[in-house]
């Protein structure tokens, strides 16, 4: 069985762009959560999607974004990045129901420069 | 607001040693779940071992186990016969348990271990 996949693993952007990134859930997991992890902050709770609906949200400002597709697929975009936003991006999978274990993806390390 | 501590942020042992990692949170939940996760420098997360609040016994999974104690708010982490593999940053988390399932992690700062040869 596939683990949580995301892409790309590596990216630079320069600052004021906007990105996407992206991550693809274990089969049949219908629940996506997005974290970064900064040196600073540790690990933030961004936001979760489960079937394509936005269920929670953390406290990052509207530049911060994500949806989620019919096959459970998520992405998540950051609109005008500021060097702060330079983190690894964790996305992690469940089948959200009780008692149930989050599978991370190895993340994507985003450099804002 | 939860809240999770590790107070230590770094910790090393003696291959074969026992060590302890000690983790302390704050909620006002009855139910909840607590996790250790464990992240290598590949970065991948891996879930270690999972404790659930209304479960009075201690959590064992192989070579670790820990030490929960709901009243103190305590979740310690104790990995017997240390490996050189065990090198990583671990992470405590903590999250509440919904009519919709478990909710989002909240993670503390981390400890990164150490194994000596």
């Amino acid at each position: 069985k596939a683990g949580v996949t995301q892409t790309p693993r590596y990216l630079i952007k320069t600052r004021g762009q906007q990105v996407t990134l992206s991550c693809s859930p274990i089969s049949g997991h219908r629940s996506v959560s997005w974290y970064q992890q900064t040196p600073g902050q540790g690990l933030q709770f961004l936001f979760e999607y489960f079937s394509e609906t936005q269920r929670n949200k953390g406290n990052f400002p509207g530049r911060f974004s994500g949806r989620q597709f019919s096959n459970s697929r998520s992405e998540m975009n950051v609109s005008t990045l500021e060097l702060g936003d330079s983190a690894l991006y964790l996305c992690a999978s469940s089948l959200r129901e009780m008692n149930t274990e989050a599978f991370f993806g190895q993340g994507t390390r985003l450099t804002v420069v | 607001a939860q809240t999770v501590t590790q107070s230590q942020p770094e910790m090393s042992v003696q291959e074969a040693e026992t060590v302890t990692l000690s983790c302390t949170y704050d909620t006002s939940e009855s139910d909840y779940y607590l996790f250790w996760y464990k992240q290598p420098p590949s970065r991948q997360m891996i879930l270690v071992i999972r404790q659930e609040a209304y479960k009075q016994q201690n959590a064992t999974e192989n070579r670790f186990s820990v030490n929960f104690q709901k009243a103190a708010k305590s979740f310690s982490l104790k990995i017997s016969d240390s490996q050189l593999g065990d090198a990583a940053m671990y992470f405590c988390a903590y999250s509440v348990e919904s009519n919709f399932g478990n909710e989002k992690l909240t993670f503390g700062t981390g400890t990164r271990l150490t194994i000596i040869p």
